[in-house]
């Protein structure tokens, strides 16, 4: 069975400040994919990146990058000099691999709640 | 394309009534997934269709729920006898085939309050 564990619920940082969201989870299987997701108070959810799990670089985007390391299935995401507009909830997200015939469906973790004040 | 598109984005309704949500996909895409979130929660795998095909269901769906996807296009979800517990957003997903490898488009959700 997957499971993907976000340990925290909340977290609290003032605007320009640097922040990490933790992610860690469990799969059997050997290909996978991870995710994160962002979920502004309109209820969407934006998609941020995607890891298959061959793949342990890390990527930067902007002031956003993330840290996947398969040793301690992690999957970080942090966010450079945070702005108010980071405020959200931030969901890590796990699939199998799928194929022709199977769901690939995705498993989510409980989210964390990111404020960033001004 | 808009992107997937969910109808209505709220449902108030009393307890015991019938509901109705409908989703449309990406166009191009086959799969098309349902999911509920709680207050609180990440979302919840319901049920997905690969074309017109339900080939998995959540044990979180119950007997009062009900997925179809005539024509491979469209789907609804409909929920018989409303519970209170029923109350949560309900998100529409549609992939590729190989929805992992290539990614997942959400809808905006609609959210059920039921009373």
């Amino acid at each position: 069975a997957q499971k993907v564990t976000q340990a925290q619920t909340e977290i609290s940082v003032v605007e320009k400040e640097d922040v990490t969201l933790d992610c860690v989870y469990e799969t059997r299987d050997t290909t996978y994919y991870l995710f994160w997701y962002k979920q502004p108070p309109s209820g969407e959810l934006v998609f941020l990146i995607r890891r298959n799990s061959f793949d342990e670089q890390n990527e930067i985007s902007g002031r956003y990058s993330w840290n996947f390391q398969k040793s301690t299935s992690s999957f970080n995401f942090t966010i450079t000099a945070s702005q108010v507009v980071d405020s959200a909830v931030y969901f890590c997200a796990l699939s199998e691999a799928g194929g022709e015939t199977s769901g690939s469906r995705l498993t989510f973790g409980e989210g964390t709640q990111l404020t960033v004040n001004p | 394309d808009t992107g997937v598109s969910q109808n209505p984005r709220h449902k108030i309704t009393k307890r015991g009534q019938n509901v109705t949500f409908r989703c449309d996909p990406i166009s191009e895409h086959n799969r098309l997934y349902w999911y509920r979130q709680t207050l609180g929660q990440g979302p919840e795998f319901l049920t997905y269709f690969q074309n017109e095909a339900q080939l998995e269901k959540s044990r979180l769906l119950s007997d009062r729920f009900s997925a179809e996807r005539p024509k491979g296009s469209f789907s609804t979800l409909e929920i018989q006898r409303t519970e209170q517990g029923d109350s949560a957003m309900y998100l529409c997903a549609s992939s590729s085939t190989t929805g992992a490898e290539y990614g997942y488009t959400f809808g905006s959700g609609t959210r059920l309050t039921v009373v």
